[in-house]
């Protein structure tokens, strides 16, 4: 039972446009939602995070959107940079449980 | 200040053998999480381990394991390997746990022939 969702395994931005990740989530009980972005023979690191009680959190280039009703969260990059080539993994949590991630989708930025 | 590393990074073994993998968190942090990775199910939480104790478990069978010490290193067990236990094995730790961001090590890439 995959509780958090991405449903594009992979996508393609012309660098300086701006790349959009979506993530869709089933479990209501989420309250805190992070993106984490991962190179390969790395581990993923921390990209920004957003709390239920805001719909909009932003970090230079990087936003993120949650839409609670829709159980839909969003990660914006703008402009979009050869270097942001790599796998984003969103994740969700509530109260102390683990987190549970999604499966990840490849950004692939084209100069 | 250091990050968190794992140890080995590579490791083959075959089927029925038993492996442990060994995470140190940065300094200071008490949580260590364990997640397994694969193609297609992305990163699976394994538990998570608390100033020694056991915290949080996932949905995995009783041949994984873990454990903590009290300088906060974690080590991971699976008996009995399968087939299907190829897969990276992230640590991740944090000060305390829950809504605070983890830090991942790279990971011990496990093939099982």
């Amino acid at each position: 039972d995959q509780q958090v969702k991405q449903n594009s395994p992979s996508l393609s931005v012309q660098e300086g446009r701006i790349s959009i990740l979506n993530c869709d989530y089933t479990n209501s009980m989420f309250d805190y939602f992070l993106w984490y972005k991962k190179y390969p023979a790395e581990g993923p690191t921390f990209l920004i995070s957003i709390s239920s009680i805001k719909d909009k959190n932003e970090d230079g280039r990087f936003t993120v959107f949650l839409n609670k009703s829709a159980k839909h969260l969003s990660l914006h990059i703008v402009p979009s940079q050869p270097g942001d080539s790599a796998v984003y993994f969103c994740a969700a949590e509530f109260g102390n449980e683990k987190l549970t991630f999604g499966t990840g989708t490849r950004l692939t930025i084209i100069p | 200040k250091a990050g968190v590393t794992q140890t080995p990074r590579y490791l083959i073994k075959t089927r029925g053998q038993q492996v442990t993998l060994s995470c140190s968190p940065i300094s200071g942090h008490r949580s260590v999480s364990w997640y397994q990775q694969t193609p297609g199910q992305g990163l699976q939480f394994l538990f998570e381990y608390f100033s020694e104790t056991q915290r949080n478990k996932g949905n995995f069978p009783g041949r994984f394991s873990g454990r903590q010490f009290s300088n906060s290193r974690s080590e991971m067990n699976v008996s009995t390997l399968e087939l299907g236990d190829s897969a990276l094995y992230l640590c991740a730790s944090s000060l305390a746990g829950s809504r605070e961001t983890q830090y991942f090590g790279p990971g011990t890439r496990l093939l099982v022939l």
